[in-house]
């Protein structure tokens, strides 16, 4: 069966440090990925997705970045946090259908 | 820019009370999928509803996705504490790129025992 992992699951960082949060998917192949932010209690808005290696597609401009380095991997960066950057991340993978399966989050804050 | 917005957005209610929620658009969607969300997790996938009219049911659950496809509700009977959470809509789009799901504004429910 499919998992996917995803740490930390919560990180409290000063404005100005790097970030960098990393998701896995085990059980599956080429697998799209996507990272979404959520406000408290609130909808997903869609960061990033990837549906492959090296590819990676921004939905909305910001300060942060993605990367793919695996089939599996997915990782969210940034070079210097800012407190508008706080948030709840999830990381997801979908297959043929538009299913969506996510990671477990992690409470990013920036203080 | 494709906008799902769901209603109520806050809702409280006794153990045993029915209740419905919205989730409503001006555009059309290929499928539309209900998620429920607890406190410090991710979302779980309830139901997907593809057909306009469709309506599916999931225990004490009943999911409706509009003829038209523009809007879905969910019906929960006789509701129980363990039902408490976040319910999420999602629409699929009409271009069959997945990656491009709308996810609605969120409804949070508590059902006090």
């Amino acid at each position: 069966s499919q998992t996917i992992h995803q740490w930390p699951a919560t990180l409290v960082q000063p404005v100005g440090s790097p970030l960098s949060l990393e998701c896995t998917v085990e059980g599956t192949s080429n697998p799209n990925l996507y990272w979404y932010r959520q406000a408290a209690g609130r909808g997903l808005q869609l960061l990033f997705y990837s549906v492959g290696i090296g590819q990676i597609s921004s939905e909305v401009p910001q300060n942060l970045s993605a990367s793919r380095p695996q089939d599996r991997q997915f990782i969210l960066s940034s070079k210097k946090l800012l407190l508008s950057d706080s948030g709840f991340y999830l990381c997801a993978w979908s297959g043929v259908r538009e299913k969506l399966f996510f990671g477990s989050g992690t409470q990013l804050s920036v203080l | 820019t494709q906008l799902l917005e769901q209603s109520p957005q806050f809702l409280s209610i006794q153990e045993g009370e029915n209740l419905t929620v919205y989730c409503n658009s001006s555009s059309v969607f290929s499928s539309l999928q209900w998620y429920r969300q607890e406190p410090g997790e991710g979302p779980v996938l309830l139901v997907t509803v593809v057909t306009g009219g469709e309506v599916k049911k999931l225990k004490r659950l009943t999911f409706q996705f509009g003829d038209a496809r523009k809007d879905s509700s969910l019906h929960i009977t006789a509701a129980q504490p363990g039902d408490t959470g976040l319910y999420l809509c999602a629409g699929g789009p009409n271009s069959g790129g997945y990656q491009k799901v709308t996810f609605g504004t969120g409804t949070k429910l508590q059902v006090i025992p």
